[in-house]
């Protein structure tokens, strides 16, 4: 199994749905992110989160919100989806003096 | 406000031989970590290679090497025998070492491609 699970893989979805990326992690890692990737953008920090109790905003939370229901649990949630958030979404998972562990990703399309 | 930046958006090298990706930042920090990740089109993102700032010594790994420069604030990745595999998008990234949140900030991506 993944160390960083995403789901759903790939998910179409219509303008003004809600929907939710879910992250679960085997890492043990207390830190958890949701990036956004756009082409020539790189990538983009939406929100981040300590445990259970913290969480943050990233550079480009607004339309976006997170839940961390646990400690390996983080999901992101679009609440009113548009066509402009239409992208690649990655959950990561970090630990004191490493790098991040991705999840394979989300390819979100708004249509 | 530390910046990353990628000035190559694509890169060819022929099989076999040797490629250098540009990476430079801005910081007024001394001490900070510093990755280069690549993300074939598989699309998941794989750690290539990580050096700490207060290392003189530049990080190896296999085939794949880095030139830091500190005070130019610069930092390379050199892939050696390039091979079909390392075709991807390679990512900059740099960490604060003073910052508990371990936020990455990241380059725009540079897109190599591997002639045959």
């Amino acid at each position: 199994d993944a160390d960083v699970t995403q789901t759903p893989r790939n998910r179409i979805t219509k303008t003004g749905k809600r929907i939710m990326l879910e992250c679960s992690q085997t890492k043990g890692h207390d830190r958890m992110y949701w990036y956004r990737q756009d082409p020539g953008l790189g990538l983009r920090l939406i929100y981040y989160s300590f445990d259970v109790k913290d969480i943050n905003k990233g550079e480009i939370s607004d339309g976006y919100s997170v839940s961390r229901q646990a400690q390996a649990k983080f999901s992101l949630s679009l609440e009113s989806a548009i066509p402009n958030q239409t992208a690649l979404y990655f959950c990561a998972t970090s630990a004191q003096g490493r790098g991040y562990t991705f999840g394979s990703g989300t390819r979100l399309t708004v249509v | 406000a530390q910046t990353v930046t990628q000035s190559q958006p694509e890169m060819s090298v022929q099989e076999a031989e040797t490629v250098t990706l540009s990476c430079t930042y801005d910081t007024s920090e001394s001490d900070y970590y510093l990755f280069w990740y690549k993300q074939p089109p598989s699309r998941q993102m794989i750690l290539v290679i990580r050096q700490e700032a207060y290392k003189q010594q530049n990080a190896t790994e296999n085939r794949f090497s880095v030139n830091f420069q500190k005070a130019a604030k610069s930092f390379s990745l050199k892939i050696s025998d390039s091979q079909l595999g390392d075709a991807a998008m390679y990512f900059c990234a740099y960490r604060s070492a003073w910052d508990s949140n371990y936020q990455l900030i990241w380059g725009a991506g540079t897109k190599l491609i591997i002639k045959p």
